[in-house]
């Protein structure tokens, strides 16, 4: 059953802690992407790759996050430092250009910054 | 404006009835429409996708699209406490190539039984 791997699931960190969360695509999906939902924005898209190479990062703030793919199965959002309004639920997905435009989620990444 | 606009709903409907979700877009160079479902605490699962005016069926499941007047619903006949969700709508800027979602709000609906 392929589906997209995130962890952790649950995070609960400090104001000003860095936060590290992975996501393990879907093996053979060539595009991933990185949102963050919450409930007066919805979701939102942060950033996304197409074989490994950032095609948008536009909805990340620069300061403070970075997302990268160091390999075609890890991809990482990396917030430092955290602030309490990056409190959220963080989505990985992926999707296989060759497939048409339907991607799968992950179960998310809630993350709590006290 | 909005790349994506929903019914804020909520949606209340009996079990049994049908129930319509509706959704605008503001890009009239999409090519690609998603309706997602989320249960509360859970991730957006894909149910339809329709890239053609008209309609498309799966199921109990019925996707409408108007490239013309920029407007995609989904119908959910016979509905069950089971659909009891938010539904997210979504749309693909990027022409036919996959890339960019936007997604609207999400209309919570509730299926009563």
């Amino acid at each position: 059953d392929a589906r997209v791997t995130q962890t952790p699931r649950h995070k609960v960190t400090e104001m000003g802690q860095e936060v590290t969360m992975r996501c393990q695509p879907i093996l053979g999906h060539n595009t991933v992407f990185w949102y963050r939902q919450t409930m007066m924005q919805g979701l939102e898209l942060l950033a996304y790759f197409r074989n490994r190479a950032p095609l948008d990062d536009s909805g990340m703030p620069k300061d403070r996050f970075s997302a990268e793919m160091p390999d075609a199965t890890l991809a990482t959002l990396k917030i430092q430092p955290s602030e309490p309004r990056d409190s959220a639920v963080y989505f990985c997905a992926s999707g296989l250009v060759a497939s048409g435009n339907t991607i799968y989620f992950g179960e998310g990444s809630w993350l709590t910054v006290v | 404006q909005k790349e994506v606009e929903q019914n804020s709903g909520p949606l209340s409907v009996p079990e049994g009835a049908i129930a319509s979700l509706n959704c605008t877009y503001s890009d009239r160079g999409s090519q690609s429409f998603f309706w997602y479902r989320q249960y509360s605490g859970k991730s957006p699962e894909l149910i339809m996708s329709i890239y053609s005016n008209g309609d498309k069926e799966d199921g109990r499941f019925t996707a409408q699209l108007n490239k013309a007047s920029q407007y995609v619903s989904l119908l959910i006949r016979d509905s069950q406490p089971s659909d009891s969700a938010t539904y997210l709508c979504a749309v693909n800027k990027g022409g036919s190539t996959l890339g960019r979602l936007y997604f609207g709000r999400g209309t919570q609906l509730t299926v009563w039984p």
